[in-house]
């Protein structure tokens, strides 16, 4: 069964560093989507980034990106100088047919 | 372009009532789903449909019905509710189930049970 794990329950990181969210997933299946999504406090989900199995290239969208090492089943998401607004839950989630499979989620802090 | 809409907001309910909430998409999107989310914990899938008048189960079914009479509509009932379904739902929607298509989500419905 694909399954997705993210290993850090919480973290705080000082306002205009960059920070990695770790991702790990496992599946059998050789085509595969995965997905980051941003969960602010007031609730909605928020698409930040995906990634194909097949790209080639890390996938990259303003200041996330995403790195991808497929020998290692990886997905890290990492956000280059972060700021306030990014406090929030961070979840990373695999396609799975019709539904996605969903990680416990990041919770992460920016200090001022 | 409202995107993903969901009704109500917030309920609460004793336990053994029914209730259902209501999800919109104005997207035109064939796919749409009904999740659920448990405090630190991820999303799970209750049901979803591929289609007008097309639904399955999700991992997640047991104490849910729904229904898509219509394309841009996707209901979900709770025929007795139980204090275990205290949760957040959230529906989503997709216009493919190609891996690239991100799913996108309404602003979720905060049930409580009593």
């Amino acid at each position: 069964a694909q399954k997705i794990t993210q290993t850090q329950p919480g973290m705080f990181v000082q306002e205009k560093e960059a920070v990695t969210l770790d991702c790990t997933y496992d599946t059998s299946d050789q085509s595969y989507g995965l997905f980051w999504y941003k969960q602010p406090s007031s609730g909605e989900m928020i698409f930040l980034i995906y990634q194909g199995s097949y790209d080639e290239q890390n996938a990259t969208e303003g200041r996330y990106s995403l790195n991808f090492q497929k020998a290692r089943k990886s997905a890290n998401l990492v956000i280059s100088a972060s700021q306030l607004g990014d406090s929030a839950m961070y979840f990373c989630a695999m396609r799975d047919r019709y539904q996605l499979i969903w990680g416990a989620g990041t919770k992460l802090i920016i200090k001022p | 372009n409202a995107g993903v809409t969901q009704t109500p907001k917030f309920r609460v309910l004793k336990t053994g009532q029914s209730m259902t909430l209501l999800c919109a998409q104005d997207m035109n999107h064939e796919y749409m789903y009904w999740y659920r989310q448990d405090p630190g914990m991820g999303l799970r899938l209750i049901h979803y449909s591929v289609g007008e008048g097309t639904t399955a189960k999700g991992e997640v079914p047991d104490g849910y019905n729904v229904s898509r009479l219509k394309k841009q509509n996707f209901l979900l009932g709770l025929e007795s509710a139980a204090p275990s379904q205290t949760s957040v739902y959230f529906c989503a929607s997709s216009y493919s189930v190609l891996a690239l298509y991100e799913q996108y989500f309404g602003p979720g419905t905060r049930l409580t049970v009593t």
